[in-house]
C-alpha cells in the first residue's frame, strides 16, 4: 500500500518568515496530493490541493509543487502570521488517503 | 457549506464496554470515512462505505465495527472497547468518486480506562 513519510515533524518560525514542509509518497499510482490543517480541537480542513497532472499550485500565501519523478511533494507558506500556527497533514491517494505522520507549526510573533 | 457533525466530543468508558461513535453528514455523500488519530502516528484508516450498508476495511480494522443504515449516518463500533482504543477518532465524508476532497468532523476524544 501507499507510504507517506513528512518531515519535519516540528518546525518553529518568526512571523513573516517563510515555511516549507516536504512530503514523499512510495504509490506511484497516486494522484491526488491534499494538504490539510488542524488547529487545536477541530478536524483537519483542507488548505491546498494539488494533482497528478499538474506541477504547482498557489493560492494567495499557499503554494504546493509535486515532483512526481521523484515522488516528492512540498507545502509552501510565505509571509507566515500567528494564525497559521497549526498541525499540517499531507496525504496521497489513489482510491483511500494516506496521510504523512504531520507538521506541528508554531509561528512566533 | 458541507457539515460533518459526530455525536460526543469527549467521552469516557470502561474497558468491555461496547461504544458507538456516530457521525452525520448533511450533503448526501456517498462515501464516509472512520479515522483514528494518535501523536505520532497521524490519521489511520479505520473503515469506510462507499454506499448504504457497504463498508470496506481500511488499514486497522481490528476491534472496530461498523454501520451504515442511511445515507447520511456513519457509526464506528468497539464490540468491546480495550485501553489501546484510547484515541482521538475523526469521521469524514466525500462527495462521488472524481472529487476526492474529503470533509471532516470535529473529533471524538475517547478515553477507555
Amino acid at each position: 500500500g501507499e507510504n507517506v513519510e513528512q518531515h519535519p515533524s516540528t518546525l518553529s518560525v518568526q512571523e513573516g518568515d517563510s515555511a516549507v514542509i516536504k512530503c514523499t509518497y512510495s504509490d506511484s499510482a497516486s494522484n491526488y496530493f491534499p494538504w490539510y490543517k488542524q488547529e487545536l480541537g477541530k478536524g483537519p480542513q483542507l488548505i491546498i490541493d494539488i494533482r497528478s497532472n499538474v506541477g504547482e499550485k498557489k493560492d494567495q500565501r499557499i503554494a504546493v509543487t509535486l515532483n512526481k519523478t521523484a515522488k516528492h511533494f512540498s507545502l509552501h507558506i510565505t509571509e507566515t502570521q500567528p494564525e497559521d500556527s497549526a498541525v499540517y497533514f499531507c496525504a496521497a491517494s489513489n482510491s483511500t488517503l494516506t496521510f504523512g505522520k504531520g507538521t506541528m507549526l508554531l509561528v512566533s510573533p | 457549506d458541507v457539515k460533518v457533525t459526530q455525536s460526543s466530543r469527549y467521552l469516557v468508558k470502561r474497558t468491555g464496554e461496547k461504544v458507538f461513535l456516530e457521525c452525520v453528514q448533511d450533503m448526501d455523500h456517498e462515501n464516509m470515512f472512520w479515522y483514528r488519530q494518535d501523536p505520532g502516528l497521524g490519521l489511520r484508516l479505520i473503515y469506510f462505505s462507499y454506499d448504504v450498508k457497504m463498508k470496506e476495511k481500511g488499514d486497522i480494522p481490528e476491534g472496530y465495527s461498523v454501520s451504515r443504515e442511511k445515507k447520511e449516518r456513519f457509526s464506528l463500533i468497539l464490540e468491546s472497547a480495550s485501553t489501546n482504543q484510547t484515541s482521538m477518532y475523526l469521521c469524514a465524508s466525500r462527495p462521488p468518486t472524481g472529487q476526492e476532497t474529503q470533509y471532516f468532523g470535529p473529533g471524538t476524544r475517547l478515553l477507555v480506562l
